[in-house]
């Protein structure tokens, strides 16, 4: 079945470093893929999303690109904030099953 | 429109005892979501209706698990004689008629603990 996979965490990163978590995934059909974050006491959001190969969604200064040809969708923000702290889940959406799948999610600690 | 909202937010039941969850999605969505999440793991998807019809339930949800979204407004989800296995985040999201391929929004759902 379609399924992510996602780099493990803990992410410990000071501010203003670079970010890249990486994300790649299984599907037999042609996926949509996310990137929802979780900030602390709060619910999923949707930070960005890419709906055909080599789109590239972006948001707060993150960005991926839907690249088809490795089955990747990598998270990156060149810099980083204090505030960007949470836990980062890639995920993926079939237009046939119409539910997503999530990764295990990678935490991220950003340190002033 | 204050977004997907979810009750209770913690539940602690002993082992055996029956639990509702309640969801009440953003107005005008027609598909509802519900998934389940456990320490250190991404969200696992249980089941999705669109309006009052339950269109799909996961195999990760067994006969003591039952959910219902009467009249296509809120959803309720059971958990029957609980174990201490069900003990997880509850999660509930909500789209609109493009179903998630668009967006999918979530509350902030409910914690269960069963003792």
């Amino acid at each position: 079945g379609d399924s992510v996979t996602q780099m493990e965490g803990p992410v410990t990163l000071s501010e203003e470093a670079c970010l890249t978590i990486n994300c790649t995934y299984t599907a037999t059909g042609y996926p949509s893929l996310f990137w929802y974050v979780q900030y602390p006491g709060e619910g999923l959001q949707l930070l960005l999303k890419a709906t055909k190969a080599d789109d590239k969604g972006s948001n707060k200064g993150f960005e991926a690109t839907y690249r088809k040809e490795t089955t990747s969708f990598h998270l990156e923000k060149g810099s980083v904030q204090v505030s960007d702290s949470a836990v980062y889940f890639c995920a993926l959406s079939d237009s046939r099953d119409d539910k997503i799948i999530f990764g295990k999610g990678t935490r991220l600690h950003i340190l002033p | 429109d204050t977004g997907v909202s979810q009750n209770p937010r913690h539940k602690i039941t002993k082992r055996g005892q029956n639990v509702t969850f309640r969801c009440d999605p953003i107005s005008e969505h027609n598909r509802l979501y519900w998934y389940r999440q456990t320490l250190g793991q991404g969200p696992e998807f249980l089941t999705y209706f669109q309006n009052e019809a339950q269109l799909e339930k996961s195999r990760l949800l067994s006969d003591r698990f039952s959910a219902e979204r009467p009249k296509g407004s809120f959803s309720t989800l059971e958990i029957q004689r609980t174990e201490q296995g069900d003990s997880a985040m509850y999660l509930c999201a909500s789209s609109p008629r493009g179903g998630m391929n668009t967006e999918a929004f979530f509350g902030q759902g409910t914690r269960l603990t069963v003792v």
